[in-house]
């Protein structure tokens, strides 16, 4: 069974910058795995930030990115802001089977 | 307005079967796989199934296959969840919506679905 694996929380300053990873059990995240981002704030659905590893949508704030790093996919926040607290779930595509991340909690004090 | 509205979730026994819908609306619908997704009280989101544009195929998580089947009404804008065999641990909410896309649609705010006896 595949597992996909973030940090279980991070704490940032607001102004800061953090970087979120995940990793596959598999090995070494590629672009093939089509990696996506998930916000969820508290009592909403998830939000999609990005996808196909590096990609925003328009409504995703420029201070988000996503990227490959160390063999595993990363989002990284710049200019953090209280908004900004929430969980963030990252997803792989496993040979064509979406896996989310077991999720972030990233809290901005 | 675009949006994705799932319907359907009750409380059910175990055992017991349960039939979810997701409505969509504001935008070319048949253009889109679409997915079943679910979080249990506290925890994390899980991937539970997606079908594709034109319902010709679909595929599903370990945990579901053989109890669950997904389908979809591109004529009714409509996508299905049909949970037969339900257990506990299936209780959730569940959210319809797609991955992978640039210009989405955003996840339906759920419906819950609990089992227990």
């Amino acid at each position: 069974q595949t597992v996909v694996t973030q940090e279980p929380s991070l704490t940032v300053s607001p102004g800061g910058t953090v970087t979120l990873t995940c990793a596959s059990s598999t090995g070494a995240v590629t672009s093939g795995y089509e990696s996506n981002w998930f916000q969820q704030k508290t009592g909403q659905a998830p939000r999609s930030l990005i996808y196909l590893t590096t990609n925003k949508h328009w409504w995703t704030p420029a201070r988000f990115s996503g990227s490959l790093l160390g063999g595993k996919a990363a989002l990284t926040l710049s200019d953090v802001q209280p908004e900004d607290e929430a969980d963030y779930y990252c997803l792989l595509y496993h040979n064509g089977v979406p896996v989310f991340g077991t999720g972030t909690r990233v809290t901005v004090l | 307005e675009v949006q994705l509205v799932e319907s359907g979730g009750n409380l059910v026994q175990p055992g017991g079967s349960l039939r979810l819908s997701c409505a969509a609306s504001g935008f070319t619908f048949s253009k889109y796989w679409m997915h079943w997704v679910r979080q249990a009280p506290g925890k994390g989101l899980v991937w539970v199934s997606h079908i594709n544009n034109d319902g010709s195929y679909a595929n599903y998580a370990d945990s579901v296959k053989g109890r669950f089947t997904m389908s979809r009404d591109n004529a009714k804008n409509m996508v299905y969840l049909q949970m037969n065999s339900l257990r506990v641990e299936d209780t959730a909410v569940y959210y319809c919506g797609t991955i992978n896309y640039g210009d989405p649609p955003p996840w339906g705010q759920g419906t819950l679905v609990t089992v227990s006896s």
